[in-house]
């Protein structure tokens, strides 16, 4: 069985530029996550989605992060400005029931 | 609130030395669910083991063990006979029953040398 998918693996950027990265949840799998991993920091759920529909967003900073599951399967997150503070790991994770398998990651460095 | 808390930032051992890594949580909930994830240099997150919190019975699966204690909020990871392919950060995550938030510790980076 594959596993979740991301690309690309590592993005460099200026910042205020904007980046997408995306996502594909094993098969199967109608919940789906995005989080936020800074260096030396445990992950921090960003957004939830249970099929294309958001179960939760609350840390998700809105005003220049973004994201869709349009189809219910692959999910993009996209940041417009991109700050300093977003250099980060994103990672995404899907699951079935309770236990999240988790992607490879997208290394984010805003420079 | 819900919280983990991971004491040792970092533990460096000498293969074949045994090693437990702490993991502290808060929760006032009665129903949840505890983790335990490893991170490889490779950066994905490998899922190890989930225990809910009606079963304090320790685990064992070849040279992991788990101690769940209530009494105390701990769910500490124990790894015999350490490899160096153990070499990795460690993390454990609480879940609330009402969600599938993961809260994670901040990790403990293990380094095994030969």
């Amino acid at each position: 069985e594959a596993g979740v998918a991301q690309s690309p693996r590592y993005k460099i950027i200026e910042k205020r530029q904007s980046v997408a990265f995306w996502c594909n949840p094993i098969s199967g799998h109608a919940t789906l996550y995005w989080y936020q991993q800074i260096l030396g920091q445990g992950p921090k759920l960003l957004i939830q989605f249970q099929n294309n529909g958001v179960v939760d967003d609350s840390q998700l900073p809105k005003d220049r992060f973004s994201a869709e599951r349009l189809k219910g399967v692959d999910s993009t997150l996209k940041i417009q400005p991109a700050k300093l503070e977003d250099s980060a790991v994103y990672l995404c994770a899907s699951s079935l029931g309770i236990e999240q398998y988790f992607g490879p990651g997208t290394r984010l460095t805003v420079t | 609130a819900q919280k983990v808390t991971q004491a040792q930032t970092e533990i460096s051992v000498v293969e074949k030395e045994d090693v437990t890594l702490d993991c502290v949580y808060e929760t006032r909930d009665t129903t949840y669910y505890l983790f335990w994830y490893k991170q490889p240099p490779s950066g994905e997150l490998v899922f190890l083991i989930r225990r809910n919190s009606f079963d304090e019975q320790n685990e064992i699966s070849g040279r992991y063990s788990w101690n769940f204690q209530k009494s105390t909020s701990s769910f500490n990871f124990t790894i015999t006979a350490s490899q160096v392919v153990d070499s990795a950060v460690y993390f454990c995550a609480l879940k609330r029953d009402s969600s599938y938030k993961l809260i994670f510790g901040s990790g403990t980076r293990l380094l095994v040398r030969p």
